[in-house]
């Protein structure tokens, strides 16, 4: 079945520091999703990415949507310790959007 | 989470029981999509339904589960017959339009199975 993969699983870093997460796949998507998930709550859509190549930046997040379409990463620039929480890439095709197993987000104070 | 409304937050039920979990859409929205989440898992499709139809089942078990989005009122999934494995957060989702890929999502609802 369609997988995505994600990297890393979790990181531990410092409030401050940018964060870099990617996410693969071994089939074509024709759009991106980012979403973060916080304890007990639903998936929130931060970023959407709909072109080969695109970036796009939603204040301190940026992503972009891999030029063959089987990857994307989120960048986190000056994390806060509201960053927290778990960040998951999505596929969507064929009206379904399939999850990465997600980054888990630890800030250390 | 845009509107999406799903109850109840929290379900406990002893194994054999059935559960019913419930959402309501963003108002206008007709497409909706559950999903479930194991602990340290991301979330798994299970089924995507408009008004009074069915469109993809496929990640749905094919036994004991099952899902509707009635003319009115909220969208069901129904569990017959929980077991431990069932345990899980159940997610839905809605969207205005087919392929929406701006879906919101609600808050879950927790599935205890004891």
């Amino acid at each position: 079945g369609q997988q995505l993969n994600q990297s890393p699983q979790s990181m531990f870093i410092q409030e401050g520091e940018d964060v870099s997460m990617n996410c693969t796949s071994s089939s074509i998507f024709n759009t991106w999703l980012w979403y973060k998930q916080e304890p007990g709550e639903g998936p929130v859509l931060l970023i959407a990415l709909y072109k080969a190549g695109e970036l796009t930046s939603n204040g301190r997040l940026t992503a972009q949507f891999g030029i063959t379409r089987k990857d994307s990463f989120l960048n986190i620039s000056a994390s806060i310790p509201s960053d927290v929480g778990i960040y998951f890439c999505a596929g969507h095709r064929d009206d379904k959007i399939i999850f990465g197993k997600g980054t888990r987000l630890h800030i250390l104070p | 989470n845009a509107g999406v409304m799903q109850n109840p937050r929290h379900l406990v039920r002893r194994r054999g029981q059935e559960a019913r979990l419930r959402c309501s859409p963003v108002k206008g929205h007709s497409h909706v999509y559950w999903y479930r989440q194991l602990p340290e898992e991301g979330l798994k499709f299970m089924v995507y339904l408009q008004k009074e139809n069915i469109i993809d089942e496929s990640g749905m078990p094919k036994e004991r589960f099952s899902a509707e989005f009635p003319k009115e009122g909220p969208s069901i999934l129904r569990i017959q017959q929980v077991v431990r494995g069932d345990s899980a957060a159940y997610f839905c989702a809605s969207s205005h339009r087919q392929g929406n890929t701006e879906a919101f999502f609600g808050q879950g609802t927790r599935l205890t199975v004891v």
